[in-house]
Protein backbone atom coordinates (compact mmCIF):
# COMPACT_ATOMS: atom_id res chain seq x y z
CA UNK A 1 0.00 0.00 0.00
CA UNK A 2 1.01 3.55 -0.15
CA UNK A 3 3.42 5.12 2.21
CA UNK A 4 2.71 8.57 3.01
CA UNK A 5 5.57 10.74 5.08
CA UNK A 6 5.95 13.98 6.75
CA UNK A 7 7.86 15.20 9.41
CA UNK A 8 6.85 15.73 12.48
CA UNK A 9 7.21 19.21 13.75
CA UNK A 10 7.41 23.10 12.25
CA UNK A 11 7.84 26.05 14.03
CA UNK A 12 8.10 29.74 12.54
CA UNK A 13 7.72 33.23 13.73
CA UNK A 14 4.53 35.11 12.79
CA UNK A 15 4.40 36.76 9.40
CA UNK A 16 7.39 34.32 8.21
CA UNK A 17 6.07 31.77 5.58
CA UNK A 18 6.15 28.09 6.46
CA UNK A 19 6.51 25.31 4.40
CA UNK A 20 5.31 21.78 5.08
CA UNK A 21 6.63 18.66 3.52
CA UNK A 22 5.59 15.21 2.27
CA UNK A 23 6.62 11.84 0.20
CA UNK A 24 4.77 9.99 -1.23
CA UNK A 25 5.16 6.37 -2.65
CA UNK A 26 2.02 5.36 -4.72
CA UNK A 27 2.72 7.25 -7.91
CA UNK A 28 -0.63 6.35 -9.51
CA UNK A 29 -2.73 9.06 -6.85
CA UNK A 30 -4.63 11.04 -9.17
CA UNK A 31 -5.12 13.67 -6.13
CA UNK A 32 -2.94 14.66 -3.67
CA UNK A 33 -4.69 16.76 -0.72
CA UNK A 34 -4.12 19.12 2.49
CA UNK A 35 -6.00 19.00 5.39
CA UNK A 36 -5.35 20.77 8.74
CA UNK A 37 -6.39 20.34 12.07
CA UNK A 38 -7.48 22.64 15.19
CA UNK A 39 -6.90 21.40 18.32
CA UNK A 40 -9.77 19.50 19.20
CA UNK A 41 -11.57 19.27 15.99
CA UNK A 42 -11.55 17.14 13.19
CA UNK A 43 -9.80 17.39 9.57
CA UNK A 44 -11.02 19.96 7.34
CA UNK A 45 -9.69 20.02 3.59
CA UNK A 46 -7.42 22.71 2.96
CA UNK A 47 -6.57 22.41 -0.30
CA UNK A 48 -5.29 19.63 -3.12
CA UNK A 49 -4.15 19.25 -6.61
CA UNK A 50 -4.44 17.10 -9.18
CA UNK A 51 -1.40 14.74 -10.24
CA UNK A 52 -0.78 16.60 -13.61
CA UNK A 53 -0.45 19.44 -12.23
CA UNK A 54 2.99 21.09 -10.54
CA UNK A 55 1.96 24.02 -8.73
CA UNK A 56 -1.36 25.49 -7.39
CA UNK A 57 -1.86 29.01 -5.63
CA UNK A 58 -5.14 29.59 -3.66
CA UNK A 59 -4.84 32.81 -1.27
CA UNK A 60 -1.89 32.78 0.98
CA UNK A 61 -1.36 28.90 -0.46
CA UNK A 62 0.63 27.62 -2.41
CA UNK A 63 0.89 23.72 -3.03
CA UNK A 64 3.98 22.15 -5.33
CA UNK A 65 4.14 18.81 -6.56
CA UNK A 66 7.51 17.15 -8.13
CA UNK A 67 6.01 13.94 -9.52
CA UNK A 68 9.32 12.67 -10.06
CA UNK A 69 10.80 12.86 -6.86
CA UNK A 70 6.79 12.04 -5.12
CA UNK A 71 7.45 15.34 -3.18
CA UNK A 72 4.44 17.13 -2.36
CA UNK A 73 5.17 20.87 -0.37
CA UNK A 74 2.13 23.39 1.16
CA UNK A 75 3.72 27.01 1.82
CA UNK A 76 1.70 29.14 3.91
CA UNK A 77 2.58 32.81 3.42
CA UNK A 78 2.47 35.46 6.09
CA UNK A 79 2.09 32.69 8.71
CA UNK A 80 -0.15 33.18 11.61
CA UNK A 81 -1.24 32.39 15.02
CA UNK A 82 -4.31 30.81 13.86
CA UNK A 83 -2.46 29.23 11.45
CA UNK A 84 -1.04 26.64 14.46
CA UNK A 85 -2.41 23.41 13.78
CA UNK A 86 -1.53 19.99 12.50
CA UNK A 87 -1.55 19.32 8.64
CA UNK A 88 -1.70 16.63 6.75
CA UNK A 89 -0.93 15.80 3.32
CA UNK A 90 -2.80 12.02 1.44
CA UNK A 91 -3.06 10.82 -1.29
CA UNK A 92 -5.73 8.61 -2.83
CA UNK A 93 -4.80 5.47 -3.67
CA UNK A 94 -6.45 2.94 -6.60
CA UNK A 95 -9.44 1.89 -4.42
CA UNK A 96 -9.70 5.68 -4.36
CA UNK A 97 -9.58 5.85 -0.22
CA UNK A 98 -7.08 8.15 1.31
CA UNK A 99 -3.91 7.07 2.83
CA UNK A 100 -2.33 10.15 5.76
CA UNK A 101 0.37 10.95 6.40
CA UNK A 102 1.54 11.59 10.27
CA UNK A 103 0.59 15.46 10.59
CA UNK A 104 3.03 17.92 10.63
CA UNK A 105 2.78 20.12 13.81
CA UNK A 106 2.99 23.78 12.78
CA UNK A 107 3.64 26.26 15.86
CA UNK A 108 3.85 29.67 15.23
CA UNK A 109 5.48 31.92 17.60
CA UNK A 110 4.13 35.33 18.17
CA UNK B 1 -26.70 21.66 8.04
CA UNK B 2 -24.54 20.09 10.61
CA UNK B 3 -22.27 18.31 8.60
CA UNK B 4 -21.44 15.41 10.16
CA UNK B 5 -22.13 14.44 13.47
CA UNK B 6 -20.23 12.47 16.10
CA UNK B 7 -21.79 10.77 19.46
CA UNK B 8 -20.29 10.59 22.26
CA UNK B 9 -17.50 12.94 22.21
CA UNK B 10 -15.50 11.39 25.10
CA UNK B 11 -15.89 7.61 26.65
CA UNK B 12 -14.01 5.46 29.10
CA UNK B 13 -14.87 1.83 28.92
CA UNK B 14 -13.04 -0.85 31.27
CA UNK B 15 -11.39 -3.74 29.20
CA UNK B 16 -13.77 -6.56 27.78
CA UNK B 17 -16.91 -3.77 27.44
CA UNK B 18 -18.35 -3.25 24.60
CA UNK B 19 -20.09 0.14 22.93
CA UNK B 20 -21.35 1.51 19.73
CA UNK B 21 -20.50 5.14 18.35
CA UNK B 22 -22.23 6.76 16.02
CA UNK B 23 -21.88 8.92 12.72
CA UNK B 24 -24.63 10.71 11.01
CA UNK B 25 -24.13 13.29 7.52
CA UNK B 26 -26.91 15.29 6.39
CA UNK B 27 -25.44 16.00 3.16
CA UNK B 28 -26.65 12.67 1.04
CA UNK B 29 -23.61 11.49 0.76
CA UNK B 30 -22.49 8.02 -0.46
CA UNK B 31 -19.38 6.95 1.37
CA UNK B 32 -18.37 6.70 5.03
CA UNK B 33 -15.73 5.68 6.43
CA UNK B 34 -14.51 5.38 10.37
CA UNK B 35 -10.68 6.33 11.37
CA UNK B 36 -8.36 5.82 14.26
CA UNK B 37 -6.19 8.80 14.75
CA UNK B 38 -2.91 7.80 17.31
CA UNK B 39 -0.01 10.42 17.83
CA UNK B 40 2.61 9.88 15.11
CA UNK B 41 0.10 8.09 12.82
CA UNK B 42 -1.85 9.98 11.19
CA UNK B 43 -5.66 8.61 10.09
CA UNK B 44 -5.68 4.97 10.13
CA UNK B 45 -9.30 3.67 7.95
CA UNK B 46 -10.53 1.14 10.15
CA UNK B 47 -13.69 0.39 7.83
CA UNK B 48 -15.64 2.22 5.13
CA UNK B 49 -19.25 1.97 2.86
CA UNK B 50 -19.45 2.80 -0.42
CA UNK B 51 -23.44 3.20 0.53
CA UNK B 52 -26.26 1.90 2.21
CA UNK B 53 -26.33 -1.74 3.60
CA UNK B 54 -22.69 -1.86 2.46
CA UNK B 55 -19.57 -2.06 4.33
CA UNK B 56 -15.69 -3.00 3.61
CA UNK B 57 -12.41 -3.34 5.69
CA UNK B 58 -9.89 -0.85 6.03
CA UNK B 59 -6.68 -1.10 6.70
CA UNK B 60 -6.84 -2.07 10.75
CA UNK B 61 -10.52 -3.64 10.91
CA UNK B 62 -9.70 -6.13 13.46
CA UNK B 63 -11.41 -5.76 16.64
CA UNK B 64 -14.50 -3.91 15.31
CA UNK B 65 -17.44 -4.20 13.43
CA UNK B 66 -19.92 -1.36 11.34
CA UNK B 67 -23.18 -1.38 10.40
CA UNK B 68 -25.01 0.93 7.39
CA UNK B 69 -28.60 0.47 7.77
CA UNK B 70 -29.23 3.96 6.90
CA UNK B 71 -27.94 6.05 4.42
CA UNK B 72 -27.09 9.10 7.02
CA UNK B 73 -26.02 6.73 9.79
CA UNK B 74 -22.36 4.67 10.09
CA UNK B 75 -21.84 2.81 13.31
CA UNK B 76 -18.81 1.63 14.39
CA UNK B 77 -19.01 -1.49 17.66
CA UNK B 78 -16.09 -2.33 19.76
CA UNK B 79 -17.29 -5.60 20.62
CA UNK B 80 -14.69 -6.61 23.48
CA UNK B 81 -12.94 -3.21 24.00
CA UNK B 82 -9.11 -3.94 24.84
CA UNK B 83 -6.47 -1.13 26.08
CA UNK B 84 -4.97 -1.20 22.44
CA UNK B 85 -8.77 0.75 21.34
CA UNK B 86 -7.22 3.78 23.11
CA UNK B 87 -7.64 6.55 20.24
CA UNK B 88 -9.55 9.17 18.94
CA UNK B 89 -12.06 8.22 16.47
CA UNK B 90 -12.82 10.04 13.43
CA UNK B 91 -15.73 9.65 11.37
CA UNK B 92 -16.13 10.96 7.48
CA UNK B 93 -18.06 11.28 4.68
CA UNK B 94 -18.15 12.01 0.57
CA UNK B 95 -19.77 11.63 -2.04
CA UNK B 96 -19.34 9.10 -4.72
CA UNK B 97 -16.86 10.77 -7.30
CA UNK B 98 -15.32 9.03 -9.78
CA UNK B 99 -11.94 10.37 -9.21
CA UNK B 100 -10.82 12.75 -5.85
CA UNK B 101 -12.10 12.31 -2.67
CA UNK B 102 -13.19 15.24 -0.63
CA UNK B 103 -14.06 13.83 2.60
CA UNK B 104 -15.87 15.82 5.28
CA UNK B 105 -14.99 14.71 8.89
CA UNK B 106 -16.91 14.93 12.52
CA UNK B 107 -15.31 16.32 15.52
CA UNK B 108 -14.47 12.74 16.61
CA UNK B 109 -14.55 10.59 19.92
CA UNK B 110 -12.33 10.27 22.82
CA UNK B 111 -12.12 6.77 23.60
CA UNK B 112 -10.09 5.61 26.28
CA UNK B 113 -9.93 1.71 27.60
CA UNK B 114 -8.49 1.27 30.94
Amino acid sequence: GEDVEQSLFLSVREGDSSVINCTYTDSSSTYLYWYKQEPGAGLQLLTYIFSNMDMKQDQRLTVLLNKKDKHLSLRIADTQTGDSAIYFCAGNNAGNMLTFGGGTRLMVKP
Amino acid sequence: NAGVTQTPKFRVLKTGQSMTLLCAQDMNHEYMYWYRQDPGMGLRLIHYSVGEGTTAKGEVPDGYNVSRLKKQNFLLGLESAAPSQTSVYFCASSLRVPTGNEQFFGPGTRLTVL
